[in-house]
């Protein structure tokens, strides 16, 4: 089943702007992680935050995990036309380490 | 060049027709995954293996076989029995039978069954 919901579903911004999303999950989690897709492609992993983490950074992107709301949020700072791509979160939790996904945000960075 | 290898990207079938979707890794990772994608929506679990010669059933198992008799291949057999197998598969694999780690994407295969 999808723990993961992302919130919004599509999202349209200009390049050097920022962008971002939300992930919210149902039950309790070991570890977080976001997901790039491109059209058509297969997914390519951005970053991992533990459930005992609160914020990551890699590059120009900024992750934050508050497990007490159950959520997370990705930011991309300065988008670039290349950051065009669906995002997607997964979760594992306790004891079931399959991972879950969410629908993912559909990311269009204009020139 | 290290990866993941599917093939074949695009793949069209008749309708009660069984097909085996390739899939080829060898970033000598233990665990091998597969997931069903549908239009606007997230990925589902299909099979998963820790280790060769053993492989569990995900969510979505139902109509699906697969076997992995070797470490770096896990193929994945959509049977006639699949419903609606219209669809985009996705293999990935990742290091350990542990499920935190990342895990490695394939390019993907579109399957379209008319």
């Amino acid at each position: 089943s999808q723990q993961g919901e992302e919130d919004p579903q599509a999202l349209s911004i200009q390049e050097g702007e920022n962008a971002t999303m939300n992930c919210s999950y149902k039950t309790s989690i070991n570890n977080l992680q976001w997901y790039r897709q491109n059209s058509g492609r297969g997914l390519v992993h951005l970053i991992l935050i533990r459930s005992n983490e609160r914020e990551k950074h890699s590059g120009r992107l900024r992750v934050t995990l508050d497990t007490s709301k159950k959520s997370s949020s990705l930011l991309i700072t300065a988008s670039r036309a290349a950051d065009t791509a669906s995002y997607f979160c997964a979760t594992d939790e306790p004891r079931d380490y399959k991972l879950s996904f969410g629908a993912g945000t559909t990311v269009t960075v204009r020139a | 060049d290290g990866g993941i290898t599917q093939s074949p990207k695009y793949l069209f079938r008749k309708e009660g027709q069984n097909v085996t979707l390739s899939c080829e890794q060898n970033l000598n990772h233990d665990a091998m995954y597969w997931y069903r994608q549908d239009p606007g929506q997230g990925l589902r679990l299909i099979y998963y293996s820790q280790i060769v010669n053993d492989f569990q059933k995900g969510d979505i198992a139902e109509g699906y076989s697969v076997s992995r008799e070797k470490k770096e291949s896990f193929p994945l057999t959509v049977t006639s029995a699949q419903k609606n197998p219209t669809a985009f598969y996705l293999c990935a694999s990742s290091t350990s039978v542990a499920w935190t780690y990342e895990q490695y994407f394939g390019p993907g295969t579109r399957l379209t069954v008319t």
